[in-house]
């Protein structure tokens, strides 16, 4: 994966405890984004951020909290951790996407992922 | 309705030949993105190839070409030359019109045979 960097890869919580979950891409992309995996699910939107400083919401916000205070930058928080929370996080970015949240059809416009962090909450 | 539809559950193919992986999409907006991600047991989404709805030509990336016809709304994915290495579910994927997010196919699962 092209420069997208995710951690933890694994980590085991608590019901109430809270965590980050880091993303951090190389590639000066405007857009970044998180989404959660689950069995029989597909991929779900949790959060996106079109440029430093702006974030909104996606399909299942409730429980996490994002900023982005620098491109690179994209934090997952989980606030108070529940079962339904375990699933496989990805966070994902590309070059660009309207403010909108519409995408831009312009050529190499790629999303790339991370290699994925595996959470379960006990 | 703004959707994508995989409708091989499961491929087989014989080490060294090429497949085809079948995705059809959905939407009525002129601008739109379809990827093809890999994604192996290991579990992380490997991008493979993207394709936009400007682009002149198919898109091409090693070993993986994209069939896009417009017309007929599909984007099919073609791996020549089928390595051990390629079984993996793959998964077809478009950012469509006013969607905010990637919409997924339902995948496909690939396996190589030796």
């Amino acid at each position: 994966n092209a420069g997208v960097t995710q951690t933890p890869k694994f980590q085991v919580l608590k019901t109430g405890q809270s965590m980050t979950l880091q993303c951090a891409q190389d590639m000066n992309h405007e857009y970044m984004s998180w989404y959660r995996q689950d069995p029989g699910m597909g991929l779900r939107l949790i959060h996106y951020s079109v440029g430093a400083g702006i974030t909104d919401q996606g399909e299942v916000p409730n429980g996490y909290n994002v900023s982005r205070s620098t491109t690179e930058d994209f934090p997952l928080r989980l606030l108070s951790a529940a079962p339904s929370q375990t699933s496989v996080y990805f966070c994902a970015s590309s070059r660009r996407l309207s403010r909108q949240g519409k995408w831009e059809a312009i050529s190499g416009n790629t999303i790339y992922f991370g290699e994925g962090s595996w959470l379960t909450v006990v | 309705a703004q959707k994508i539809t995989q409708t091989q559950p499961g491929m087989f193919v014989q080490e060294k030949e090429a497949v085809t992986l079948d995705c059809t999409y959905d939407t009525s907006d002129p601008s739109y993105g379809l990827f093809w991600y890999k994604q192996p047991s290991s579990g992380e989404m490997i991008f493979l190839i993207y394709q936009g709805s400007y682009d002149q030509q198919n898109a091409t990336e090693g070993r993986y070409s994209l069939n896009f016809q417009k017309a007929r709304k599909s984007a099919n994915l073609v791996i020549s030359a089928s390595q051990l290495g390629d079984s993996a579910m793959y998964f077809c994927a478009g950012y469509l019109g006013s969607a905010r997010q990637l919409t997924f196919g339902s995948g496909t699962q690939l396996t190589v045979l030796p």
